[in-house]
Formats: C-alpha cells, sequence, structure tokens
C-alpha cells in the first residue's frame, strides 16, 4: 500500500462547477499537506500549502486537512477552463528519518469544458 | 528569476550509453531533489541532497548516481541507460524541511532509451 492514495480520475467537470480533489494518507507523522499543480509537459507548480489540520483559503482554493481520518482536500470554486490540469497532493513528515522528504499521490488529472 | 533550470529538454539514448542530466537553481535553496515520473505511478524520489557535496538515496536509486559539488548544482547520471529508464525527470529544490519544506520543479528533461 502506498502511503499516499490519490484517485487519478480523470475528472471532466463544466466550467462554473465546483471541484472535489482528495487524498488519503497511512503515516501519522505527516504535519506538512501541498497541493501542486501540473499542466502538459511541464513541472508541478505549488498551489496551495497547509501545516497541520484546518482550512486554508487562496481565492478560489481551498485547501482541508483533516488529520483523524488522514484525509486531505482541495476544492476549486466557480472552475474555469484554464484550471484543467493533473493535481498532485503531497505531504512531509515533522520528525524522523523522512524530514524534508515529500510524498506524492499520483494525481488526479482533471477537465473543465466550457 | 529562473528558478530551477534543468538541461538538456529532451534526450534520445540508446541502450548501454550513460549521460548527466543537469539542475540549476538560482534560489540559494539548500535541499535539491531528482524524480523521475512515469504514467499511472506518480513522482518517484530517485536521490536527493541537503546540502552542498552530500546525497542520500530517494525510493528508486538502483541505475543512477548524483553529485552535489556546488549548492546550486545537482547533477544526476545514468551510468549504462535501460529502456526501463526511458521517463520524464524532474529536479526540485526547496529551502529547508518543514515549514520550508515545500518544492519548486523544474519543467523536466524528456528522456527516451531505445
Amino acid at each position: 500500500q502506498k502511503e499516499v492514495e490519490q484517485d487519478p480520475g480523470p475528472l471532466s467537470v463544466p466550467e462554473g462547477a465546483i471541484v472535489s480533489l482528495n487524498c488519503t494518507y497511512s503515516n501519522s507523522a505527516f504535519q506538512y499537506f501541498m497541493w501542486y499543480r501540473q499542466y502538459s509537459r511541464k513541472g508541478p507548480e505549488l498551489l496551495m500549502y497547509t501545516y497541520s489540520s484546518g482550512n486554508k483559503e487562496d481565492g478560489r482554493f481551498t485547501a482541508q486537512v483533516d488529520k483523524s481520518s488522514k484525509y486531505i482536500s482541495l476544492f476549486i470554486r466557480d472552475s474555469q477552463p484554464s484550471d484543467s490540469a493533473t493535481y498532485l497532493c503531497a505531504m512531509s513528515a515533522s520528525r524522523g528519518s523522512t524530514l524534508g522528504r515529500l510524498y506524492f499521490g499520483r494525481g488526479t488529472q482533471l477537465t473543465v469544458w466550457p | 528569476n529562473a528558478g530551477v533550470t534543468q538541461t538538456p529538454k529532451f534526450r534520445v539514448l540508446k541502450t548501454g550509453q550513460s549521460m548527466t542530466l543537469l539542475c540549476a537553481q538560482d534560489m540559494n535553496h539548500e535541499y535539491m531533489y531528482w524524480y523521475r515520473q512515469d504514467p499511472g505511478m506518480g513522482l518517484r524520489l530517485i536521490h536527493y541532497s541537503v546540502g552542498e557535496g552530500t546525497t542520500a538515496k530517494g525510493e528508486v536509486p538502483d541505475g543512477y548516481n548524483v553529485s552535489r559539488l556546488k549548492k546550486q548544482n545537482f547533477l544526476l547520471g545514468l551510468e549504462s541507460a535501460a529502456p526501463s529508464q526511458t521517463s520524464v525527470y524532474f529536479c526540485a529544490s526547496s529551502p529547508g524541511s518543514g515549514l520550508q519544506g515545500p518544492q519548486h520543479f523544474g519543467d523536466g528533461t524528456r528522456l527516451s532509451i531505445l
């Protein structure tokens, strides 16, 4: 079992829809949680970064972390065709030999059609 | 502001040939990483470095070597290329771990081994 699980999709929604992307994880040492967006033939770019449990909002994007359930989410409101990309979750530990190393989900491919 | 620059962007090799991929960052980051990305597998860590002169193995290190002689550069070498090493290779860097942990990625090197 991978330490981070993410449904690869693909996910296809109409413009304006609310998109929900999710990851689950097994390592209770994970404290830092990230979402990356990757456009075709480009490198991943950091979208959201949260520490421990709770919510963080940035414009149309909201990241949620539920450490008790080992579950993180990214919500996209009023989705746009320009949001079409692969979204990767990533996380890292606060202690131990894995400090600094990121563990990635496989990515969810999202298409927003006009 | 270049960020993370990878060279070359594309390369085709024959089985058994060797080559070196170069990663350069201009953000004065301490940590640097090499990943490979394959369809359905997500990002897998090959090797990483937590400072000049240091390297460590990641998840899939076999068949690769790395060097970090200068803080801004991280080299990935393929000793004897195999078709299984056909992939997209990404380099990343970060200031540190934990709260400084989010990684910044280059746009990748697409490598084909015939």
